[in-house]
């Protein structure tokens, strides 16, 4: 059974181009959550998805930033005009409906 | 707000000792406490959770320790091995609607392994 998988492992972008990170959950989980963490600090959370639906997107920057997670296909955390502040390793997390979370190996991404 | 943090940013360990790792959290409200350990360059980890209902739960060389009274966490590792050197994070569920919850994580304890 395979974990939590994200694509790209390593993503550089420079300033005002737009990153998009994606994240296939596990088999058989139904929601997606994504986190971002910074050097030597703890993972925020940012956005949480059900197929199909937003149930809670509060940790996510007003701007530029988007998520979803479609019907069929993985979740895609979106970044548009990406700044340097952006730089940051982004986890992706898969439950069950009721039941703990995975962590994916993340996503790290260097704005330039 | 509700936070959950650390009292120790690094620890040092003698290989073969007992690590103490502390957690404090401030929302009593909180029912859910994981722990879970992060490898340089990986994702985090689950290794032991505990709900508010016990006091204490362990695992294979890992104890969770839970003194809702002060709102402290702990984790116990045993006879500490290299492969245990790592960030180790606590972090606590918080409530939404339905029935998974997202994470609210402290900031970490570096664990380095000394032989």
């Amino acid at each position: 059974n395979a974990g939590v998988m994200q694509n790209p492992r390593h993503l550089v972008r420079r300033r005002g181009q737009e990153a998009r990170l994606r994240c296939s959950p596990m088999k058989g989980h139904s929601h997606v959550y994504w986190y971002r963490q910074l050097p030597e600090e703890g993972l925020k959370f940012m956005v949480y998805l059900q197929k199909e639906n937003i149930i809670d997107e509060s940790g996510m920057p007003k701007e530029r930033f988007s998520a979803e997670f479609p019907k069929e296909g993985p979740s895609i955390l979106r970044i548009q005009q990406v700044v340097r502040g952006d730089s940051a390793a982004y986890f992706c997390a898969s439950s069950p409906a009721s039941g703990r979370e995975y962590f994916g190996p993340g996503t790290r991404l260097t704005v330039t | 707000g509700e936070s959950v943090g650390l009292h120790l940013p690094t620890l040092s360990v003698q290989e073969g000792d007992n690590s103490i790792i502390n957690c404090a959290y401030s929302n009593s409200a909180s029912d859910y406490f994981i722990w879970y350990k992060q490898e340089s360059g990986k994702g985090p980890q689950f290794i032991i959770d505990i709900r508010s209902n016990m006091d204490k739960r362990q695992g294979q060389r890992v104890t969770v320790l839970l003194n809702k009274t002060v709102k402290h966490l702990s984790l116990q590792i045993a006879a500490t091995q290299p492969g245990d050197s790592a960030v180790y994070f606590c972090a606590e569920e918080g409530a939404l609607s339905g029935t998974a919850s997202k994470l609210t994580f402290g900031t970490g304890t570096r664990l380095q392994v000394t032989l």
